[in-house]
């Protein structure tokens, strides 16, 4: 079974500084990737990004990058020069080949003006 | 333009009453997913299917149910059985790893 847990219920970030969103997770398969999800008051979910759990490279997009620790199954998603728009929840998802997503209870991010 | 369409965008039911949600893709993914979001409580799998006219329970599939006849369309209803049904509703569908969402349904029992 996926388990993940997402230890920081809530986080807020000065506009411009960078944040650091924590995700870690339990999966019995061998070949599965990572997501990060951002939910905004729209509630519309919007892929931030993705890993491939093969890939040692951490995977960047834009503003948005994650260190990706496959040893300790460790899923992080730093956001630089935050902006009022990334004012959003943000859910860590893994997914293996069972074709389950597995959410966690996410992370509430506010960016201050 | 492809996508998922969630219909309606707010839905009312009174107690005892079922309930059917739309949700309707043309992405041509094989496979469709039904969550629930509280407040607190992130996404939580009701029902998944992987192909037309067969499907899966969730972790908290009980008083909900689903059809899968179309490749196209996966309707969720929440049943009388279901004792707490207010809720936000995200269909979501995927070919591969990355899953699509829906805009939701926000269900409040009245």
């Amino acid at each position: 079974a996926q388990t993940v847990t997402q230890s920081q219920p809530e986080m807020s970030v000065q506009e411009a500084e960078t944040v650091t969103l924590s995700c870690t997770y339990d999966t019995s398969e061998s070949n599965y990737y990572l997501f990060w999800y951002k939910q905004p008051p729209s509630r519309q979910m919007i892929l931030v990004i993705r890993q491939e759990a093969y890939k040692q490279q951490n995977a960047t997009e834009n503003r948005f990058s994650v260190n990706f620790q496959k040893a300790a199954k460790s899923f992080s998603l730093k956001i630089s020069d935050s902006q009022l728009g990334d004012t959003a929840m943000y859910f860590c998802a893994p997914w293996g080949g069972t074709y389950k997503y597995i959410f966690g209870t996410g992370t509430r991010l506010k960016v201050l003006a | 333009d492809g996508g998922i369409t969630q219909s309606p965008k707010y839905l009312f039911r009174k107690e005892g009453q079922n309930v059917t949600l739309s949700c309707e893709q043309n992405l041509n993914h094989d496979a469709m997913y039904w969550y629930r979001q509280d407040p607190g409580q992130g996404l939580r799998l009701i029902y998944y299917s992987q192909i037309v006219n067969d499907f899966q329970k969730g972790d908290i599939a009980e008083g909900y149910s689903v059809s899968r006849e179309k490749k196209e369309s996966f309707p969720l209803t929440v049943t009388s059985a279901q004792k707490n049904p207010t809720a936000f509703y995200l269909c979501a569908s995927s070919v591969g790893p990355e899953a699509f969402f829906g805009q939701g349904t926000r269900l409040t029992v009245v």
